[in-house]
């Protein structure tokens, strides 16, 4: 299997700011690691993704950051906006996937 | 991308009752998973449901327990056996219709509360 953690279970930050999301996987056979995101009753909705031969991909505003060697992963919210407030969480695996323990973000007006 | 709807959206059930939950996707998915976010909590991979065999499941969760079935490549569905409150959850069925590392996408979950 795989342990999935993240580093803070709630971050705010100012509308306007960039926010960082961090999170910490287990297992080093995990090659595909993707971000959800989930608002309050709703499912979880995916928001970018990367294989573990990459160390960076971009999407609109978002940004995902994989370190291998120390089993780290980080999605980057550039602008974050008050539409950006929920619950993230990443997911790590191949096959079938391990959710982390997720991060409330909370912004600010 | 999949859309992907679940029935029941939510149920409040008696102890010792089992519930179906169906999950209904509008086109032909390679992959199917079955899985669990009890409140406040992350998601647990309960299963993936394999088209014409049995499905796979995670450690701590038991066929007898959780049958599942999949008898195409659009439907499937999970039964809870033999509830207890303890299972009170919200269930989550999600696929990947491209397959190996591409998107996997969710339904909207069946929340379910055992008396």
């Amino acid at each position: 299997g795989e342990s999935v953690g993240l580093h803070l279970p709630t971050l705010s930050v100012q509308e306007g700011d960039n926010s960082i999301i961090n999170c910490a996987y287990s297992n080093s056979a995990s090659d595909y690691f993707i971000w959800y995101k989930q608002e309050s009753g709703k499912g979880p909705q995916f928001i970018i993704d990367i294989r573990s031969n990459m160390d960076k991909r971009q999407g609109q505003r978002v940004t995902v950051l994989l370190n291998k060697t120390v089993k780290h992963l980080s999605l980057q919210i550039a602008a974050t906006q008050p539409g950006d407030s929920a619950v993230y969480f990443c997911a790590a695996g191949g096959n079938q996937f391990y959710f982390g323990t997720g991060t409330s973000l909370t912004v600010i007006p | 991308s999949a859309v992907i709807s679940q029935k029941p959206s939510r149920d409040i059930c008696q102890r010792g009752t089992s519930l179906t939950i169906q999950c209904q996707v509008d086109s032909q998915v390679t992959m199917m998973f079955w899985y669990r976010q009890q409140p406040g909590q992350s998601l647990t991979l309960i299963a993936t449901a394999n088209q014409g065999s049995e499905a796979t499941y995670e450690s701590g969760f038991v066929i007898d327990k959780f049958p599942i079935s999949r008898p195409n490549l659009t439907f499937s569905t999970l039964t809870v056996s033999n509830m207890s409150p303890e299972d009170s959850s919200i269930y989550l069925c999600s696929v990947r219709p491209a397959g190996l590392y591409n998107e996997q996408f969710f339904g909207p979950g069946t929340r379910l509360t055992v008396l």
